[in-house]
């Protein structure tokens, strides 16, 4: 294992309530990701971050906010949780770019939204 | 924008067979192709990186090749085995050569 967790593992909630999952990386790696993966449709990139406090859109970025404060801990954050959001998410890290070094990956949030 | 499309979605075959899977993008100005495996409830794991300038890697009883002119890559399994059964996908990363875009995937099922 890459020494990534995700807290909590499964989550079921409401319509209209925030979520946050948590990642939490021990290697110190730069670059963090977040996907989220759904049937059909592989895994598509919310937001990564590339350095504490630096953070970019990926592709299904609306809905989703996060935040890293600390090299080991990146959040994301569903501010008013929809049913469209019920999915499987994972975190990954990398040494360097994703493009240019493996990413690797947690064991995933599965998320329910009622 | 850069589709990555994989078949078959799923594939069934018996123990030892040679096996090969496909995966197509759209977009030829890659930087690299990823091929990662995922066991069911799990997270991925990374099988094989493919730089843009390559043809193939090769790890084990696994062989990539990558054609990128003609938005193309194959992932060959020798000998299949039962553990050889999961999710597998592919991914390119785009010239920003940070954002992955992945196929759907191809489920193998390898029967003893």
């Amino acid at each position: 294992d890459a020494g990534i967790t995700q807290s909590p593992r499964h989550k079921v909630t409401e319509t209209g309530t925030p979520v946050t999952l948590r990642c939490h990386q021990t290697e110190n790696h730069r670059y963090m990701y977040w996907y989220r993966q759904d049937p059909g449709h592989g895994l598509r990139l919310i937001h990564y971050s590339y350095g504490v406090k630096d953070t970019d859109k990926g592709e299904v970025s609306d809905g989703y906010s996060v935040s890293r404060s600390k090299t080991e801990d990146f959040l994301l954050t569903l501010e008013s949780a929809t049913s469209s959001q019920t999915s499987v998410y994972f975190c990954a890290i990398s040494e360097g770019q994703g493009g240019v070094d493996t990413q690797y990956f947690g064991p995933g949030t599965r998320l329910t939204v009622l | 924008k850069q589709e990555v499309t994989q078949i078959p979605a799923a594939l069934s075959v018996p123990e030892g067979e040679n096996l090969v899977l496909n995966c197509s993008f759209t977009d030829s100005a890659i930087y690299n192709l990823q091929w990662f495996r995922q066991d069911p409830g799990k997270g991925l794991t990374s099988l094989l990186l493919i730089q843009s300038s390559q043809r193939e890697q090769t790890s084990g009883r696994l062989n990539a090749s990558l054609d990128k002119s003609s938005g193309r890559s194959t992932l060959y399994i020798a000998a299949s085995q039962p553990g050889d059964s999961a999710t597998y996908l592919c991914a390119v990363t785009g010239r920003d050569g940070n954002k992955l875009v992945f196929g759907a995937g191809t489920i193998l099922r390898v029967k003893s």
